[in-house]
Protein backbone atom coordinates (compact mmCIF):
# COMPACT_ATOMS: atom_id res chain seq x y z
CA UNK A 1 0.00 0.00 0.00
CA UNK A 2 1.73 2.92 -1.45
CA UNK A 3 0.33 6.04 1.06
CA UNK A 4 2.77 8.54 -0.55
CA UNK A 5 2.75 8.86 -4.23
CA UNK A 6 5.29 10.54 -6.90
CA UNK A 7 2.98 9.59 -9.86
CA UNK A 8 5.63 11.02 -12.66
CA UNK A 9 8.98 9.35 -12.57
CA UNK A 10 10.63 11.71 -14.93
CA UNK A 11 10.46 15.63 -15.21
CA UNK A 12 12.70 17.67 -18.13
CA UNK A 13 12.97 21.49 -18.03
CA UNK A 14 14.74 24.09 -19.40
CA UNK A 15 17.05 26.35 -17.73
CA UNK A 16 15.02 29.32 -15.91
CA UNK A 17 12.22 27.67 -16.14
CA UNK A 18 9.10 26.42 -13.30
CA UNK A 19 9.80 23.08 -12.55
CA UNK A 20 6.67 21.44 -10.54
CA UNK A 21 6.98 18.47 -8.63
CA UNK A 22 3.89 16.63 -7.65
CA UNK A 23 3.05 14.18 -4.51
CA UNK A 24 -0.25 12.60 -3.73
CA UNK A 25 -0.62 10.66 -0.23
CA UNK A 26 -3.73 8.61 0.97
CA UNK A 27 -3.06 8.72 4.72
CA UNK A 28 -5.49 11.74 6.31
CA UNK A 29 -2.85 10.88 9.81
CA UNK A 30 0.16 12.76 8.08
CA UNK A 31 0.99 16.47 9.34
CA UNK A 32 4.19 17.26 8.35
CA UNK A 33 5.14 16.90 4.71
CA UNK A 34 9.06 17.22 3.90
CA UNK A 35 10.78 17.44 -0.01
CA UNK A 36 14.61 15.43 0.20
CA UNK A 37 16.55 15.86 -3.07
CA UNK A 38 19.25 12.91 -3.87
CA UNK A 39 21.93 12.67 -6.18
CA UNK A 40 23.69 9.19 -7.63
CA UNK A 41 25.13 7.14 -4.22
CA UNK A 42 24.75 9.83 -2.13
CA UNK A 43 22.18 10.14 0.51
CA UNK A 44 19.35 12.38 0.09
CA UNK A 45 19.46 16.37 1.65
CA UNK A 46 16.46 17.81 3.25
CA UNK A 47 15.44 20.70 0.98
CA UNK A 48 11.90 22.24 2.39
CA UNK A 49 9.40 21.42 4.95
CA UNK A 50 5.76 22.24 5.21
CA UNK A 51 3.35 21.70 8.23
CA UNK A 52 -0.22 20.98 7.62
CA UNK A 53 -1.61 24.28 9.31
CA UNK A 54 -0.07 25.63 6.56
CA UNK A 55 -0.84 25.61 2.64
CA UNK A 56 2.63 27.02 1.44
CA UNK A 57 5.83 27.31 2.23
CA UNK A 58 9.13 29.15 0.72
CA UNK A 59 13.00 29.05 0.85
CA UNK A 60 14.72 30.92 -2.05
CA UNK A 61 14.20 29.51 -5.44
CA UNK A 62 11.87 26.51 -3.69
CA UNK A 63 8.31 26.92 -2.82
CA UNK A 64 6.17 23.77 -1.33
CA UNK A 65 2.45 24.04 -1.76
CA UNK A 66 -0.04 21.65 0.51
CA UNK A 67 -3.86 20.87 -0.62
CA UNK A 68 -4.91 19.26 2.43
CA UNK A 69 -8.32 18.59 1.04
CA UNK A 70 -7.01 17.10 -2.07
CA UNK A 71 -3.98 15.55 -0.32
CA UNK A 72 -1.66 16.83 -2.48
CA UNK A 73 1.79 19.00 -2.57
CA UNK A 74 3.99 20.13 -4.81
CA UNK A 75 7.19 21.86 -4.99
CA UNK A 76 7.90 24.86 -7.46
CA UNK A 77 11.73 25.50 -8.31
CA UNK A 78 12.01 28.83 -9.92
CA UNK A 79 13.99 29.53 -12.09
CA UNK A 80 15.46 25.75 -12.41
CA UNK A 81 18.98 25.43 -12.97
CA UNK A 82 21.17 22.39 -14.16
CA UNK A 83 22.52 21.52 -10.44
CA UNK A 84 18.78 20.63 -9.73
CA UNK A 85 18.99 18.06 -11.60
CA UNK A 86 18.65 14.87 -8.99
CA UNK A 87 15.91 12.80 -8.09
CA UNK A 88 13.35 14.37 -5.73
CA UNK A 89 11.87 13.13 -3.22
CA UNK A 90 8.36 13.43 -1.29
CA UNK A 91 7.76 12.32 2.46
CA UNK A 92 4.95 12.53 4.89
CA UNK A 93 5.24 12.03 8.69
CA UNK A 94 2.93 12.53 11.65
CA UNK A 95 3.27 14.82 14.82
CA UNK A 96 3.13 13.86 18.22
CA UNK A 97 0.85 15.08 20.98
CA UNK A 98 4.38 16.76 21.93
CA UNK A 99 4.23 18.65 18.60
CA UNK A 100 7.59 16.59 17.21
CA UNK A 101 7.70 14.31 14.95
CA UNK A 102 10.59 11.53 15.10
CA UNK A 103 11.60 11.69 11.92
CA UNK A 104 10.03 8.25 11.18
CA UNK A 105 9.36 9.13 7.11
CA UNK A 106 7.40 7.52 4.34
CA UNK A 107 8.62 8.28 1.18
CA UNK A 108 7.17 8.33 -2.32
CA UNK A 109 9.10 6.65 -5.11
CA UNK A 110 10.65 9.71 -6.53
CA UNK A 111 11.13 11.77 -9.34
CA UNK A 112 13.97 12.34 -11.82
CA UNK A 113 14.29 15.92 -12.43
CA UNK A 114 16.71 16.90 -15.43
CA UNK A 115 16.88 20.54 -16.19
CA UNK A 116 18.77 21.54 -19.60
CA UNK A 117 20.86 24.33 -20.18
CA UNK B 1 32.01 18.10 11.72
CA UNK B 2 28.73 16.37 12.85
CA UNK B 3 27.45 14.16 11.09
CA UNK B 4 26.01 10.57 9.70
CA UNK B 5 29.18 8.45 8.79
CA UNK B 6 28.15 4.95 6.86
CA UNK B 7 30.80 2.33 6.15
CA UNK B 8 31.85 0.72 3.60
CA UNK B 9 30.63 2.54 0.36
CA UNK B 10 30.60 -0.20 -1.16
CA UNK B 11 30.00 -3.88 -0.32
CA UNK B 12 30.29 -7.32 -2.20
CA UNK B 13 29.20 -10.26 -0.42
CA UNK B 14 28.80 -14.42 -1.48
CA UNK B 15 25.02 -15.23 -1.12
CA UNK B 16 24.27 -17.15 2.40
CA UNK B 17 26.77 -14.84 4.01
CA UNK B 18 25.67 -12.36 6.85
CA UNK B 19 27.00 -8.72 6.35
CA UNK B 20 26.96 -6.03 8.68
CA UNK B 21 26.68 -2.36 7.66
CA UNK B 22 27.68 0.52 9.85
CA UNK B 23 26.27 4.00 10.96
CA UNK B 24 27.82 6.28 13.60
CA UNK B 25 26.79 10.04 14.65
CA UNK B 26 27.74 12.53 16.40
CA UNK B 27 24.77 14.80 16.13
CA UNK B 28 23.16 13.95 19.89
CA UNK B 29 20.30 12.68 17.63
CA UNK B 30 17.88 10.32 19.90
CA UNK B 31 16.27 8.60 16.76
CA UNK B 32 18.04 6.33 13.94
CA UNK B 33 16.60 4.56 10.78
CA UNK B 34 17.00 2.24 8.72
CA UNK B 35 16.02 2.82 4.95
CA UNK B 36 16.41 0.76 1.68
CA UNK B 37 16.09 2.41 -1.74
CA UNK B 38 15.44 0.23 -4.56
CA UNK B 39 15.13 1.41 -8.10
CA UNK B 40 11.32 2.62 -8.89
CA UNK B 41 10.54 2.14 -5.56
CA UNK B 42 11.40 5.22 -3.38
CA UNK B 43 13.04 4.74 0.63
CA UNK B 44 11.52 2.21 2.40
CA UNK B 45 11.98 1.75 5.92
CA UNK B 46 13.69 -1.11 7.80
CA UNK B 47 14.10 -0.24 11.36
CA UNK B 48 14.30 2.60 13.49
CA UNK B 49 15.35 3.11 17.00
CA UNK B 50 13.57 6.24 18.79
CA UNK B 51 16.37 5.32 22.47
CA UNK B 52 18.85 3.37 23.13
CA UNK B 53 18.42 -0.24 24.08
CA UNK B 54 15.28 -0.13 22.05
CA UNK B 55 14.03 -0.58 18.36
CA UNK B 56 10.63 -1.02 15.93
CA UNK B 57 10.47 -3.25 12.35
CA UNK B 58 9.37 -1.02 10.18
CA UNK B 59 8.07 -1.83 7.13
CA UNK B 60 10.51 -4.57 5.09
CA UNK B 61 11.93 -5.67 8.27
CA UNK B 62 12.21 -9.18 7.10
CA UNK B 63 15.39 -10.71 6.73
CA UNK B 64 17.40 -8.04 8.89
CA UNK B 65 18.36 -7.72 12.21
CA UNK B 66 19.32 -4.34 14.21
CA UNK B 67 20.96 -3.34 17.54
CA UNK B 68 21.18 0.13 19.97
CA UNK B 69 23.57 -0.20 22.40
CA UNK B 70 24.81 3.31 22.04
CA UNK B 71 23.17 6.33 20.96
CA UNK B 72 25.97 7.31 18.05
CA UNK B 73 25.69 3.95 16.52
CA UNK B 74 22.95 1.55 14.65
CA UNK B 75 24.28 -0.77 13.10
CA UNK B 76 22.49 -3.36 10.66
CA UNK B 77 22.70 -6.68 9.75
CA UNK B 78 21.50 -8.14 6.61
CA UNK B 79 21.08 -12.13 7.21
CA UNK B 80 21.14 -14.77 4.80
CA UNK B 81 17.11 -15.10 5.24
CA UNK B 82 17.01 -11.42 3.46
CA UNK B 83 15.28 -13.16 0.40
CA UNK B 84 17.04 -9.59 -2.07
CA UNK B 85 19.69 -8.13 -0.47
CA UNK B 86 21.83 -6.36 -3.00
CA UNK B 87 20.52 -2.76 -2.71
CA UNK B 88 21.22 0.93 -1.71
CA UNK B 89 21.37 1.28 1.94
CA UNK B 90 20.69 4.62 3.86
CA UNK B 91 21.05 5.45 7.69
CA UNK B 92 19.21 8.62 9.21
CA UNK B 93 18.90 10.29 12.24
CA UNK B 94 16.96 12.85 13.93
CA UNK B 95 16.37 14.84 17.13
CA UNK B 96 12.93 15.00 19.20
CA UNK B 97 13.77 17.52 20.34
CA UNK B 98 13.55 19.66 16.84
CA UNK B 99 10.43 20.96 15.94
CA UNK B 100 11.53 20.70 12.44
CA UNK B 101 12.35 16.80 12.50
CA UNK B 102 13.63 16.03 9.33
CA UNK B 103 15.99 13.07 9.04
CA UNK B 104 19.67 13.23 8.25
CA UNK B 105 21.12 11.10 6.17
CA UNK B 106 24.39 9.37 5.37
CA UNK B 107 25.97 8.79 2.25
CA UNK B 108 24.58 5.09 1.82
CA UNK B 109 26.37 1.59 1.41
CA UNK B 110 25.54 0.05 -2.25
CA UNK B 111 25.38 -3.68 -1.49
CA UNK B 112 25.52 -6.57 -3.82
CA UNK B 113 25.39 -9.65 -3.27
CA UNK B 114 27.22 -11.96 -6.13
Amino acid sequence: DQQVKQNSPSLSVQEGRISILNCDYTNSMFDYFLWYKKYPAEGPTFLISISSIKDKNEDGRFTVFLNKSAKHLSLHIVPSQPGDSAVYFCAASRVNAGGTSYGKLTFGQGTILTVHP
Amino acid sequence: DGGITQSPKYLFRKEGQNVTLSCEQNLNHDAMYWYRQDPGQGLRLIYYSQIVNDFQKGDIAEGYSVSREKKESFPLTVTSAQKNPTAFYLCASSSHRAKVTEAFFGQGTRLTVV
